[in-house]
């Protein structure tokens, strides 16, 4: 079965620090990825996707194949940047579309 | 993209009784899911809404407790049935495929319903 694993709950860094939450999937098919961001009462709105290669916020993401990972980093994080973030794969094959999602990361950026 | 509304936002609800939750899109869609995010925890997927047909469970969710209707390509109720104070949980409908649109891969999510069951 596909699997997301997340490994950091709670990720604390200074504005303008370097930020990388981690995120490491299973899937025995073509893997498909995801990052999604919730802010603060907001609903869950998608960040950015492996397949357009782009840059969201001044974060990127790059799936390592090899090592099963979509980490998402950005060199300079911002205080709103402060939010929920979510890794997820989606299914292909006859389950296309459904998401698995990583248990999530809350980051904080400190003033 | 696609705007979708879920009704009610939030409700508390006794134990035993059921409620049913709207998931409304402004446009067609091909897929639509039901999701459940438990207090401190990540999102699951509860099942796919099928339009015309009976909605596709996940592995632990089965249909009589969780009905869920799909009359058109626009609208899906979930309902919870007989609830416990363990269904306590937010409730999302999300939306993949515009329909008759090019596939941006990305899936949009209703700003989910509180649900406190006492």
């Amino acid at each position: 079965a596909q699997r997301v694993t997340q490994p950091e709950k709670l990720l604390s860094v200074f504005k303008g620090a370097p930020v990388e939450l981690k995120c490491n999937y299973s899937y025995s098919g073509s893997p498909e990825l995801f990052w999604y961001v919730q802010y603060s009462r907001q609903r869950l709105q998608l960040l950015l996707r492996h397949i357009s290669r782009e840059s969201i916020k001044g974060f990127t993401a790059d799936l390592n194949k090899g090592e099963t990972s979509f980490h998402l980093k950005k060199p300079f994080a911002q205080e709103e940047d402060s939010a929920m973030y979510y890794c997820a794969l989606r299914l292909g094959g006859t389950s296309y579309g459904k998401l698995t999602f990583g248990q999530g990361t809350i980051l904080t950026v400190h003033p | 993209s696609a705007v979708i509304s879920q009704k009610p936002s939030r409700d508390i609800c006794q134990r035993g009784t059921s409620l049913t939750i709207q998931c409304q899109v402004d446009s067609q869609v091909t897929m639509m899911f039901w999701y459940r995010q438990q207090p401190g925890q990540s999102l699951t997927l509860i099942a796919t809404a099928n339009q015309g047909s009976e909605a596709t469970y996940e592995s632990g969710f089965v249909i009589d407790k969780f009905p869920i209707s799909r009359p058109n390509l626009t609208f899906s109720t979930l309902t919870v049935s007989n609830m416990s104070p363990e269904d306590s949980s937010i409730y999302l409908c999300s939306v993949d495929g515009l329909a008759g649109v090019r596939s941006y891969n990305e899936q949009f999510f209703g700003p989910g319903t509180r649900l406190t069951v006492l």
